[in-house]
């Protein structure tokens, strides 16, 4: 069984520009939780999407957005991106609430 | 809201002393799920163990254990014998069941460094 896939693997952007990450959920998974993660920062929860609707939604700024496709398949997008944004995104699924998360590598966002 | 505390930031220790890392949490739900995830040096989180607010035997898995106390919220993890390949950072986990309360919320980490 294939796992969590996080494309790209590395992305390099200038201030003010806007980025779109992708991840593709273990098959059979329709929870898809998104994360950033910064040094001594810990895993930040951004938005959770489950069945094409957001679950749940973390405390960021509405320059963070994410969408879920119907088969799963879940992108993030954040717009006007600042140096702050800088960071690991990391995307994880799951069956359900009660069940672990399984995580992807993530995408290194460097934002210059 | 749903917390979690992980007080420890860093942790060192020489090979084959044991270390505790504590973790402290707060929910209203009264079924939650608290989990432990290692994320190595390489940098992938590895899921170590899931217990749910119903079971509160402590359980052990080789060198490691988990010590599950509603009483103080608090799910602490400890390593017997540390080894160099514990280096890692460590978090602790909660989801809720309710909604609006059911994603899962990580603490901090502990970053423990294990010497030769």
């Amino acid at each position: 069984k294939a796992g969590v896939t996080q494309t790209p693997r590395y992305l390099i952007k200038t201030r003010g520009q806007q980025v779109t990450l992708s991840c593709s959920p273990i098959s059979g998974h329709r929870s898809v939780s998104w994360y950033q993660q910064t040094p001594g920062q810990g895993l930040q929860f951004l938005f959770e999407y489950f069945s094409e609707t957001q679950r749940n939604k973390g405390n960021f700024p509405g320059r963070f957005s994410g969408r879920q496709f119907s088969n799963s398949r879940s992108e993030m997008n954040v717009s006007t991106l600042e140096l702050g944004d800088s960071a690991l995104y990391l995307c994880a699924s799951r069956r359900g609430v009660e069940e672990k998360l399984f995580f992807g590598s993530g995408t290194q966002l460097s934002v210059l | 809201a749903q917390k979690v505390t992980q007080a420890q930031t860093e942790i060192s220790v020489v090979e084959k002393e044991d270390v505790t890392l504590d973790c402290v949490y707060e929910t209203r739900d009264t079924t939650y799920y608290l989990f432990w995830y290692k994320q190595p040096p390489s940098g992938e989180l590895v899921f170590l163990i899931r217990r749910n607010s119903f079971d509160e035997q402590n359980e052990i898995s080789g060198r490691y254990s988990w010590n599950f106390q509603k009483s103080t919220s608090s799910f602490n993890f400890t390593i017997t014998a540390s080894q160099v390949v514990d280096s890692a950072v460590y978090f602790c986990a909660l989801s809720g069941s309710t909604y609006n309360n059911n994603d899962m919320r990580f603490g901090a980490g502990t970053r423990l460094t294990v010497k030769p």
